[in-house]
């Protein structure tokens, strides 16, 4: 079946650095994948729509500016938290989209990124 | 904007007894998911349902779409404490937007032994 795999799955930084998280799609191309935020016992948030070739699309009070993403190929994703800040510590999830027609309709997500930023 | 209600939010139930959960929209989906969420991890599928009136069943959990495609549900028989987890119903909008999945706010149960 269709694997995402998403790095590092935790990461500690200092308040002010930049921290970069990538997603990859192993075994299929993804034209599309997503970027989501989950605070603890809650559910996903959507903050962006990846296109690869083109710019992201941002979910609506998600800043550009600090959550940057590149979808440079169509294996890889990147989000980048700029500047970060304690209130960005968070579990960040990616999911590509499979359109190989596969009954689960395509949608498989990455074991997340717990950030903690201190 | 596509909204899924989904409840309840959080359920504690004793093995062996049964629940169900719902998802509800005043929009229509082109087809509803559900996913289990383990802490740490991310979601894993469990069932796309897509046609108004479909049932799925897989082994003690059954899924439900509605007639009209906008609401769904999960029922879980004979809970065990391994159905422990938080369960996400999602539904995928009916063109464009990059088939966004809208997730509800999630139920998280939790089955004691």
């Amino acid at each position: 079946g269709a694997v995402v795999s998403q790095h590092p799955s935790r990461v500690i930084c200092k308040s002010g650095t930049s921290v970069k998280i990538e997603c990859r799609s192993l075994d299929f191309q993804a034209t599309t994948m997503f970027w989501y935020r989950q605070f603890p016992k809650q559910s996903l948030m959507l903050m962006a729509t990846s296109n690869e070739g083109s710019k992201a699309t941002y979910e609506q009070g998600v800043e550009k500016d600090k959550f940057l993403i590149n979808h440079a190929s169509l294996t890889l994703s990147t989000l980048t938290v700029t500047s970060a800040h304690p209130e960005d510590s968070s579990f960040y999830i990616c999911s590509a989209r499979d359109l190989r027609g596969l009954p689960s309709w395509g949608y498989t997500f990455g074991s997340g990124t717990r950030l903690t930023v201190v | 904007t596509q909204l899924l209600e989904q409840s309840p939010q959080f359920l504690s139930i004793q093995e062996g007894e049964n629940l169900t959960v719902y998802c509800n929209s005043s929009s229509v989906f082109s087809s509803l998911q559900w996913y289990r969420q383990e802490p740490g991890e991310g979601p894993v599928l469990l069932v796309t349902v897509v046609t108004g009136g479909e049932v799925k069943k897989l082994k003690r959990l059954t899924f439900q779409f509605g007639d009209a495609r906008k609401d769904s549900s999960l029922h879980i028989t004979a809970a065990q404490p391994g159905d422990t987890g938080l369960y996400l119903c999602a539904g995928v909008g009916s063109g464009g937007s990059n088939y966004k999945l809208t997730f509800g706010k999630g139920t998280l149960l939790t089955v004691n032994p």
